[in-house]
This record gives structure tokens, sequence and C-alpha cells, in this order.
């Protein structure tokens, strides 16, 4: 399973856009790249997932290029809300969903 | 559609006592696993139960911890005699399939806090 390196905080103010970078030298060639979110006192929650180019979605877009060894996750205009722990995560499409978490990314957004 | 259930949300117990966490994943969700957050590191996968069979164990710690799903429906996480590094938040998730497109939804996970 790919192994995954993603900054270990950030900072930013409401109103911003985020990207957060992951890298994944390693990615296999049916790896799909998924990100979580979680919030203090729960489990992580699903936010998009994609395989090459760009995925969009309600709450967020990612970013990935051809050759796939890395990818960024962009966050519009957070608010103060989208104070959480972003995991990178891939290796997804491996026959079962043994999913591997690295440290994430703490982000932290003030007023 | 109700989320990933887990109870208890906290526990405390004394080393060498059993705890039994529970999971009820989403109803028609054939795909249950658990992980485990120990305090300070990274969350690190234990199970993978596809109904009521054991499909990957591989990160189960040791033989004090066992895993049952009867009847394919909710899962119990056991840990007999419990120490002191067991401490931590033990999440359950489910999946309707395990296709690429069929992400995990985790539960809200149980601390357990073992003395």
């Amino acid at each position: 399973l790919a192994k995954t390196t993603q900054p270990i905080s950030m900072d930013s103010y409401e109103g911003q856009e985020v990207n957060i970078t992951c890298s994944h030298n390693n990615i296999a060639t049916n790896d799909y790249i998924t990100w979580y979110q979680q919030f203090p006192s729960q489990g992580p929650r699903f936010i998009i997932q994609g395989y090459k180019t760009k995925v969009t979605n309600e709450v967020a877009s990612l970013f990935i290029p051809a050759d796939r060894k890395s990818s960024t996750l962009s966050l519009p205009r957070v608010s103060l809300s989208d104070t959480a722990v972003y995991y990178c995560l891939v290796g997804f499409n491996t026959g079962f969903q043994k999913l591997v978490f690295g440290t994430g990314t703490r982000l932290l957004v003030s007023p | 559609e109700a989320g990933v259930t887990q109870f208890p949300s906290h526990s405390v117990i004394e080393k060498g006592q059993t705890v039994t966490l529970r999971c009820d994943p989403i109803s028609g969700h054939d795909n249950l696993y658990w992980y485990r957050r120990v305090m300070g590191k990274e969350i690190k996968f234990l199970l993978h139960f596809v109904k009521e069979s054991k499909q990957d164990e591989s990160g189960m710690p040791n033989n004090r911890f066992l895993a049952e799903r009867t009847g394919g429906t909710y899962s119990t996480l056991k840990v007999q005699p419990a120490e002191l590094e067991d401490s931590g938040v033990y999440f359950c998730a489910s999946s309707q399939d395990i296709s690429y497109n069929s992400p995990l939804h985790f539960g809200n996970g149980t601390r357990l806090t073992v003395t």
C-alpha cells in the first residue's frame, strides 16, 4: 500500500482558499486517491476521491497531475468549521478497503 | 439513513479487566471494519468483515483481541485482558461494497482508557 506524505499543519483565515498537497510517489496503477476529514471526537468523514485529472464536488476539488505522484485537495473559501484534520489515502482499490492513514494535516482556520 | 453507531462512547477500565465494544453499521452494509488510534499515533487498521466472515484480520495486535459479527449485522470487539497499551480510540466503519466508489463511513469511535 502506498505511503503518503502531507504537511503536519496549515493555518488559514476565513474566506481563503486552502490547498493541501499530498505526496504518494509509489502509487500503484489501480490505486485511487481519497481524502477524509476528521473533527475532534468524531470518526473520519469521506470528502472526495479521484483517479486522475480533476474531481469536484459540493465541498472540495481534487487535483491530480498526470504522473499521479501527488494530489492537492482544494477547499474554497474556508470557514471556521473547516478546522479539522485532513487525511490523504491511497491504495483504495486493492480488492478490499484496507485504508492506510498517515499523520494527516491539521488545518486551523482563524477569523 | 442512520450512520455507523458505536457503544460505548467512552470506557475506563483497569488493567486485566475485560471490555466489549459494539458497532452497528449502516443497514445493508456488508463490509465492516475496525480501526484504532493508539495515543499520539496514526489510525491503524485492525480487521475487516464481509457479512459474518473475517476477510482480513492482519491488523489485530494479539490474541487478547477478539472480534465477532454474528449474523452479519452488528459487531463486537472484545479485549481480554486489557493492558495499558490498549488505550486509544477504536473506530468502526462500514461500506456497501468493496468497490472504489463505495467509501467507508466511520462511527465516532469508542475512547478506551485502561488504568
